[in-house]
């Protein structure tokens, strides 16, 4: 079974600072891969998602994400954070023949110090 | 234009009662799915209608949950008899079509919606 690991609940960085997310995937087919944000009292949004192709994409709000399969990893970064990145991130994967059933991590909350 | 919309925001029921959570997915979206996110954990996959038909009700963890999509578009999660434990924020997602091209994984995005919390005393 697919799973999805996030290393470290919390995250906080400094206004301007790198954004470094963690995630792995564990999968024996190449998976999808997606990042989603969601801020308080709103729903999931799909920040970027890697299906086939090139292996670093971009997202909204400057994100972006690097599909390494030798080490089952897909990180998402961005080089300056800003107050209003702050929000929970959730790293999902979906390899399941037809359609996407998608399994996701446990969730990072990001916290940005000005 | 819209987007996912549920209802309620909020449930707040009793142990032992029965509960509806309704899902509006995107018009034109025929693949629509039912998620739970319990506190601190990510989404679970619940069920997957495409159109009208439950194409995969693996992740109903029992028999009292069921859920229906009659005319292809609103959907309704059923939970009979709640127990403490089906306290979380059930979150819905549509996307265009849940069916890739050749058996491939669709790679159309699902769009969720803001979610129903359910809290049973």
């Amino acid at each position: 079974a697919q799973s999805v690991t996030q290393l470290g609940s919390h995250v906080s960085v400094s206004e301007g600072a790198l954004v470094l997310l963690r995630c792995n995937y564990s999968s024996s087919v190449p998976p999808y891969l997606f990042w989603y944000v969601q801020y308080p009292n709103q729903g999931l949004q799909l920040l970027l998602k890697y299906t086939t192709g090139a292996t670093l994409v971009k997202g909204i709000n400057g994100f972006e994400a690097e599909f390494k399969k030798s080490e089952t990893s897909f990180h998402l970064t961005k080089p300056s954070a800003h107050m209003s990145d702050a929000a929970e991130y959730f790293c999902a994967a979906s390899n399941s023949g037809g359609y996407q059933k998608v399994t996701f991590g446990t969730g990072t909350k990001l916290q940005v110090i000005p | 234009g819209a987007g996912v919309s549920q209802t309620p925001s909020n449930k707040v029921t009793e142990k032992g009662k029965y509960v509806e959570l309704r899902c509006d997915p995107i018009s034109g979206h025929t693949a629509l799915y039912w998620y739970r996110q319990s506190l601190g954990q990510g989404p679970e996959f619940l069920i997957y209608f495409q159109g009208t038909g439950a194409a995969d009700d693996s992740g109903l963890p029992n028999d009292r949950f069921f859920a229906v999509r009659p005319e292809g578009s609103v959907s309704t999660l059923k939970i009979q008899r709640t127990e403490r434990g089906d306290s979380a924020v059930y979150l819905c997602a549509s996307s265009l079509s849940g069916i890739g091209l050749a058996g491939a994984i669709s790679t159309d995005t699902q769009y969720f919606g803001p979610g129903t919390r359910l809290t049973v005393l």
